[in-house]
């Protein structure tokens, strides 16, 4: 089955770290694009970070500096890792995949919810 | 960094009736501009990509338009599931941008 499967989200403090990780299946990883985007309960869609299969990284404003995004090819796994958290920061977090025709989010994960707070 | 804006943030409507929803671009994004729609608890689904292509499986009362800043997505009649929240994404440039959603709401 394609699908992406998500884990690592959770509770942590402010200024605390949280990695997430992404899991595919049913698909060749290594030829995809990967982007995180996140949601805060009730709002929009907010995009994050990108990877691309040559492992070039693209990160939003909000996060540069703080969130690194990476991937191996090897374990099908694409990762987020994020440091210095905020209270803003809390959202559910999609991992996402790049159809190669389209460019545009053809496969979501079901997300992973951060939580900062004290 | 380039802004889209959507409007309007809610649109009630009946069944059977026509939806236009817009989103506008704070620069030129040539036609790099993709329609998503997200009903709750689910993960957005892509409609239409580079403003006027529709995706594998999207009916036909879906359509896009627009080129440059200004863009639009028209629902020709609306059935009962089309009731969601619809987001515009550009491609054109980094970072890659959101609008805020349009609301369509069941009058």
């Amino acid at each position: 089955e394609v699908q992406l499967v998500q884990s690592g989200g959770g509770l942590v403090q402010p200024g605390g770290s949280l990695r997430l990780s992404c899991a595919a299946s049913g698909f060749t990883f290594s030829t995809y694009d990967m982007h995180w985007v996140r949601q805060a309960t009730g709002k929009g869609l907010e995009w994050v970070s990108a990877i691309d299969t040559a492992g070039d990284t693209y990160y939003a404003t909000s996060v540069k500096g703080r969130f690194t995004i990476s991937r191996e090819n090897a374990k099908i796994s694409l990762y987020l890792q994020m440091n210095s958290l905020r209270a803003g920061d809390t959202a559910k977090y999609y991992c996402v995949r790049v159809s190669t025709w389209s460019k545009y989010f053809d496969l979501w994960g079901r997300g992973a919810l951060v939580t900062v707070s004290s | 960094e380039i802004v889209v804006t959507q409007s309007p943030a809610t649109l009630s409507l009946s069944p059977g009736e026509r939806a236009t929803l817009s989103c506008r671009a704070s620069q030129s994004i040539s036609s790099y501009l993709g329609w998503y729609q997200q009903k709750p608890g689910q993960a957005p689904r892509l409609l239409i990509y580079d403003a006027f292509n529709r995706a594998t499986g999207v009916p036909a009362r879906f359509s896009g338009s627009g080129s440059g800043t200004d863009f639009t997505l028209t629902i020709s009649s609306l059935e009962p599931e089309d009731f969601a929240v619809y987001y515009c994404q550009q491609r054109a440039n980094w970072p890659i941008a959101f609008g805020q959603g349009t609301k369509l709401e069941i009058k």
